[in-house]
């Protein structure tokens, strides 16, 4: 059974940090591997999306990279700011059956 | 171009009763996933609907059902619903062309049982 893992589960930084978010999973026979961004109350939003024969993605301030080996990805956010400020899940697809395993996420509180 | 919405935005329901929520996916997108999240926790995969069949299910009881229209729209019913069935319920759509493209997350269905 795969079990996604997010550490540390929240992280207050200063405005202007960069900083790194992680993810392990345990079954590295993953077809992509998804980071997304929720407010509270909120849906998700896509951030960024990693297919398995990727090693990384990038998107403005973000970049994540995915290493299938370790069962780990990480997500790098530059010069953050406080409207960075959420909850950021991760979701391992596994064979492309539309069934996604996320993480429980990780709270982000970037302070002005 | 329209993405993923669910209706309604906000339910509150009593303990045994039925409730049934609504999800119209993204335009282009075939597949349409449903998710429970309790607060403070990531989403559990309830089930997947592709040509309006089930294809894939997470460990959720009989209770969860659901239905997928011709026009892709989704439907997730809950019977006999219970104090633990409040969370929100998000809704997901894709593509599928033998690859899986991501997922397009609606802002999801907070339903309360009291």
């Amino acid at each position: 059974k795969q079990e996604v893992t997010q550490i540390p589960a929240a992280l207050s930084v200063p405005e202007g940090e960069n900083l790194v978010l992680n993810c392990s999973f345990t079954d590295s026979a993953i077809y992509n591997l998804q980071w997304f961004r929720q407010d509270p109350g909120k849906g998700l939003t896509s951030l960024l999306l990693i297919q398995s024969s990727q090693r990384e993605q990038t998107s403005g301030r973000l970049n994540a990279s995915l290493d299938k080996s370790s069962g780990r990805s990480t997500l790098y956010i530059a010069a953050s700011q406080p409207g960075d400020s959420a909850t950021y899940l991760c979701a391992v697809d596994e064979g492309g059956a539309g069934k996604s395993t996320f993480g429980d996420g990780t709270t982000l509180t970037v302070k002005p | 171009d329209a993405g993923v919405t669910q209706s309604p935005t906000h339910l509150i329901k009593t303990r045994g009763q039925q409730v049934t929520l609504r999800c119209s996916p993204k335009s282009g997108h075939d597949t349409v996933s449903w998710y429970q999240q309790a607060l403070g926790q990531g989403p559990q995969f309830i089930f997947q609907y592709y040509e309006e069949e089930e294809r894939q299910r997470g460990n959720f009881p009989d209770r969860f059902s659901g239905h997928q229209f011709p026009n892709y729209s989704s439907e997730l019913n809950v019977n006999a619903l219970l104090l633990g069935d409040s969370a929100l319920y998000l809704c997901a759509s894709s593509n599928w062309d033998g690859r899986p493209h991501g997922y397009t997350f609606g802002s999801g269905t907070r339903l309360t049982v009291v």
